[in-house]
């Protein structure tokens, strides 16, 4: 079973749209949990991290299910630059496990 | 804003040659991590390193790999005996703190086996 997964998408929305994306975990000890953003042929960049409580950080929303063990990101008003691959990555022990990424192509 | 530095960018190398990929991780750091990412696929944890020697590494991360910080600074991971499926974007990143704060990426060493 993969420790992360997330649906590849890809997803293609208009600009101003709301999108959101998913993710689930496999290993219920695991401690901490981001969003990454990665652009084609980049290294990947912390978008935010996610608490239990959920957090926002201007038009992106992070949220944590830890009973689910299930993690999203909600993306308002989508712009051009949001063009990307959205990584979930899980922090198990001392190893971080990357999701293998969604695929938003944000169209004018 | 503080940056983890990797050079090479780009490594061409010879099957069966030695490469030495070297990283810089922002300087009041004490994580220090390597990760790779073959084409298309996902970025996949290779090896941990705190307190000067290695705290966890994965099965990818087999005799073939070392990591060594030679000085203060300097992060360095060395693939001995190259084969071609070692082709990929090889990460360094660095942390604060083991768990709370996600890493900050350098941008990477492509490294091609041919």
């Amino acid at each position: 079973r993969k420790e992360v997964e997330q649906d590849p998408g890809p997803f293609n929305v208009p600009e101003g749209a709301t999108v959101a994306f998913n993710c689930t975990y496999s290993n219920s000890a695991s401690q901490s949990f981001f969003w990454y953003r990665q652009d084609c042929r980049k290294e990947p960049k912390l978008l935010m991290s996610v608490y239990s409580s959920g957090n926002e950080d201007g038009r992106f929303t992070a949220q944590l299910n830890r009973a689910s063990q299930y993690i999203s990101l909600l993306i308002r008003d989508s712009k051009l630059s949001d063009s990307a691959t959205y990584l979930c990555v899980v922090n198990t022990g001392n190893q971080f496990y990357f999701g293998t990424g969604t695929s938003l192509t944000v169209i004018p | 804003e503080p940056e983890v530095t990797q050079t090479p960018s780009h490594q061409v190398t010879q099957m069966g040659q030695e490469v030495i990929l070297r990283c810089v991780p922002i300087s009041n750091h004490l994580y220090f991590y390597w990760y790779r990412q073959i084409l298309g696929q996902k970025v996949e944890f290779l090896v941990s390193f705190y307190n000067n020697e290695i705290s966890e590494k994965s099965e990818i991360f087999d005799d073939q790999f070392s990591v060594e910080r030679p000085d203060g600074s300097n992060f360095t991971l060395k693939i001995r005996s190259t084969k071609l499926e070692d082709s990929a974007m090889y990460f360094c990143a660095s942390s604060e703190d083991r768990v709370d704060y996600g890493y900050t990426f350098g941008s990477g060493t492509r490294l091609t086996v041919v």
